[in-house]
């Protein structure tokens, strides 16, 4: 298997342009995440799926983040404005079961940079 | 609430020491399962081992074990004779049964220098 796939692996935005990260999990896994990793607050998650259908969001910073996973091959991270402030690495990962006690797998992030 | 320590920010050792990563896990639930991961230069993070709640017993995969005590809340994880090749980020993770979330400990660096 290929393991989880995003693009891209990297990103330059100016301020206020929208950024749209994208993400195709392991087949067969009915999880997906999406992570935030800074250096001041370390790893956090944003959202997750379970077979497609938003279970948790609260940790989306604000209304300018959305995701979506509009088939279980296939997950969007949607930035719109951006500001610098959102400047970081997102990873996705796929969990194979119970998201709470099955590992994740995770992507190879793509590192954001607004300007 | 759970929460994950790990209290070490950065290890740096020479090749063939043995080192000791810390892991300090809080959560009121007693059905709970610790995870590893490795974050190399590269930026992926890898998985390396889950343990539940109720398996204390201690693993060893290769170099690497891991020896967890559920008396002092702790999932610490041992290198053997480490090398360049360790040299990473490591990641202690805790979810609970009722949760399909994992808390991530703020990682320990660990260089290893030839």
């Amino acid at each position: 298997d290929a393991g989880v796939i995003q693009s891209p692996r990297h990103e330059v935005t100016e301020m206020g342009q929208e950024v749209t990260l994208r993400c195709k999990p392991i087949s067969g896994h009915d999880y997906l995440f999406w992570y935030r990793q800074t250096m001041m607050r370390g790893l956090e998650l944003l959202i997750y799926f379970n077979n497609n259908v938003p279970i948790d969001d609260s940790g989306m910073p604000e209304d300018r983040f959305s995701a979506k996973m509009p088939n279980a091959s296939f997950s969007t991270l949607k930035i719109q404005p951006s500001e610098p402030r959102d400047s970081a690495v997102y990873f996705c990962a796929s969990s194979p079961g119970i998201a709470g006690v099955d590992e994740q797998y995770f992507g190879p992030g793509t590192r954001l940079t607004v300007t | 609430a759970q929460k994950v320590t790990q209290a070490q920010t950065e290890i740096s050792v020479v090749e063939k020491e043995d080192v000791t990563l810390d892991c300090v896990y809080e959560t009121r639930d007693t059905t709970y399962y610790l995870f590893w991961y490795k974050q190399p230069p590269s930026g992926e993070l890898v998985f390396l081992i889950r343990r539940n709640s109720f398996d204390e017993q201690n693993e060893i995969s290769g170099r690497y074990s891991w020896n967890f005590q559920k008396s002092t809340s702790s999932f610490n994880f041992t290198i053997t004779a480490s090398q360049v090749v360790d040299s990473a980020v490591y990641f202690c993770a805790l979810s609970e049964v009722n949760t399909d979330k994992l808390i991530f400990g703020t990682g320990t660096r660990l260089q290893v220098f030839p």
